[in-house]
C-alpha cells in the first residue's frame, strides 16, 4: 500500500476510444504527477500539478489531457491514442516543498489496439 | 539539469552487501539525491534521500562524499526479493519537480 491508488490497473482500448485514468492520494500531499514508462525506457514526466494548478507540461501531445479537480485526485483523459502510446502510466504525489520525495502508485498498464 | 550515470546492471548473491554508485558531476547546490526501487509492473518506491555525508534508514544507507559529485547506495545482506531496478535521481525537490529526471537505472539481480 503506497497511499496512491490508480484505476484501472489494466486498460485495453482502440485508437478511436475515449477513456480516463484516475489517481487518488490520501497522503495530504499538494502536488501530483503523471509519468509514462514505455518498455525499456526511462520514466518520462508528462504533467505536474501543484495546488491543483498545472506547473509543468513536458511537450505532451494534446491527445493526453490532464485534470486535477482537487489536491487528492488526478485524471488523465485519453482520446485518439496511437499504438506507441501503449505503456505503463504512473501517478505520483508529494509535498511541494524542498526535500520531499514522490510517492508512486502502481500504474495503469495501457494497451492500444 | 543534473544528469546521473549508474551501471546498467549488477549481479549479487543472497546475504551479500551491494553497493550501487551513481555519478552526478554537475549537481547543483540545491539538489538532493534520491534513490528509488522499482519492481516489474509496479511504481517506483522511495528508498532513501540525502544531501551530504551519510544517511541510514531501516533498509539502506546512502554515502555522499564531500564534493557531492557521486553517491553510493548500500544494501546490506540482500535477498532474492531485492531483485529490482534502482534509480538515482538528483534535483531540487523544492519548487518545480519537473527537473527530476529518471535515468535507465541499475538492474540488480540477486541470485541464491
Amino acid at each position: 500500500e503506497t497511499g496512491v491508488t490508480q484505476t484501472p490497473r489494466h486498460l485495453v482500448m482502440g485508437m478511436t476510444n475515449k477513456k480516463s485514468l484516475k489517481c487518488e492520494q490520501h497522503l495530504g500531499h499538494n502536488a501530483m504527477y503523471w509519468y509514462k514508462q514505455s518498455a525499456k525506457k526511462p520514466l518520462e514526466l508528462m504533467f505536474v500539478y501543484s495546488l491543483e494548478e498545472r506547473v509543468e507540461n513536458n511537450s505532451v501531445p494534446s491527445r493526453f489531457s490532464p485534470e486535477c479537480p482537487n489536491s487528492s485526485h488526478l485524471f488523465l483523459h485519453l482520446h485518439t491514442l496511437q499504438p506507441e502510446d501503449s505503456a505503463l502510466y504512473l501517478c505520483a504525489s508529494s509535498a511541494y516543498s524542498q526535500g520531499q520525495p514522490q510517492h508512486f502508485g502502481d500504474g495503469t498498464r495501457l494497451s492500444i489496439l | 539539469l543534473a544528469k546521473t550515470t549508474q551501471p546498467i546492471s549488477m549481479d549479487s548473491y543472497e546475504g551479500q552487501e551491494v553497493n550501487i554508485t551513481c555519478s552526478h558531476n554537475n549537481i547543483a547546490t540545491n539538489d538532493y539525491i534520491t534513490w528509488y526501487q522499482q519492481f516489474p509492473s509496479q511504481g517506483p518506491r522511495f528508498i532513501i534521500q540525502g544531501y551530504k555525508t551519510k544517511v541510514t534508514n531501516e533498509v539502506a544507507s546512502l554515502f555522499i562524499p564531500a564534493d557531492r559529485k557521486s553517491s553510493t547506495l548500500s544494501l546490506p545482506r540482500v535477498s532474492l526479493s531485492d531483485t529490482a531496478v534502482y534509480y538515482c535521481l538528483v534535483g531540487d525537490i523544492g519548487g518545480s519537480q519537473g527537473n527530476l529526471i529518471f535515468g535507465k537505472g541499475t538492474k540488480l539481480s540477486v541470485k541464491p
